[in-house]
């Protein structure tokens, strides 16, 4: 069973368009992000969610915007695309209390042409 | 701001080798340091982590070591091997920061 998916594996798109990005996760766990790795491998925290609520909204364009329906998925949705925002973008989830382990989803290729 | 510093940035060690990476932080807040394990096409695995109340941690060939004054952390590989191969990160947090701050990664190639 897979702990944290995420659909699609790739993506490729053109400039200004808008599309979305899904997560879920069948671990339990409260709390759910998003991280970007660039080009040069960089992991940066995004956003983070704790049972549906935003906890850390990183320096990321207003473009950008999470959603949580519900604790299991968390959703990035991105508007007006830009070259820049070409990465790789991975969801990751962890339960709250003393476990910090974080469980990271196989990734989302961007490419924004 | 990088909060967690890494090096080397890429590392060659013959197979049957050691191979040792360097973390190191500013935030004395930090109180969970992890090491991912990430294959080309792949999200991050959990390779093994660490609290400041221990100096050392091993699982199987990989072995934290955890300097808190110098605020210091490596990760030793004994014995790699080619599937080695792989970039890893460390990483740090705080109990109620949540996210993760990632060192800028090594790339580890073990030669046969």
């Amino acid at each position: 069973d897979t702990a944290v998916s995420q659909t699609p594996k790739y993506l490729v798109t053109q400039m200004g368009n808008d599309k979305s990005i899904k997560c879920e996760q069948n671990l339990g766990h409260d709390t759910m992000y998003w991280y970007k790795q660039d080009s040069k491998k960089f992991l940066k925290i995004m956003f983070s969610y704790n049972n549906k609520e935003l906890i850390i909204n990183e320096t990321v364009p207003n473009r950008f915007s999470p959603k949580s329906p519900d604790k299991a998925h968390l959703n990035l949705h991105i508007n007006s695309l830009e070259l820049g925002d070409s990465a790789v973008y991975f969801c990751a989830s962890r339960s709250t209390g003393r476990v910090y382990e974080q469980y990271f989803g196989p990734g989302t290729r961007l490419t924004v042409t | 701001q990088q909060q967690v510093k890494q090096s080397p940035q890429s590392l060659i060690v013959q197979k049957g080798g050691i191979s040792i990476i360097n973390c190191a932080y500013e935030n004395t807040a930090f109180d969970y340091f992890p090491w991912y394990q990430q294959f080309p096409g792949k999200g991050p695995a959990l390779l093994i982590a660490i609290r400041p109340d221990v100096s050392e941690k091993k699982e199987g060939r990989f072995t934290i070591s955890f300097n808190k004054s110098a605020k210091q952390f490596s990760l030793h590989i004994m014995d790699s091997q080619p599937g080695d191969s792989a970039t890893y990160f460390c990483a740090a947090s705080t109990n109620s920061g949540y996210a993760l701050n990632f060192g800028k990664g090594t790339s580890l190639l073990v030669t046969p």
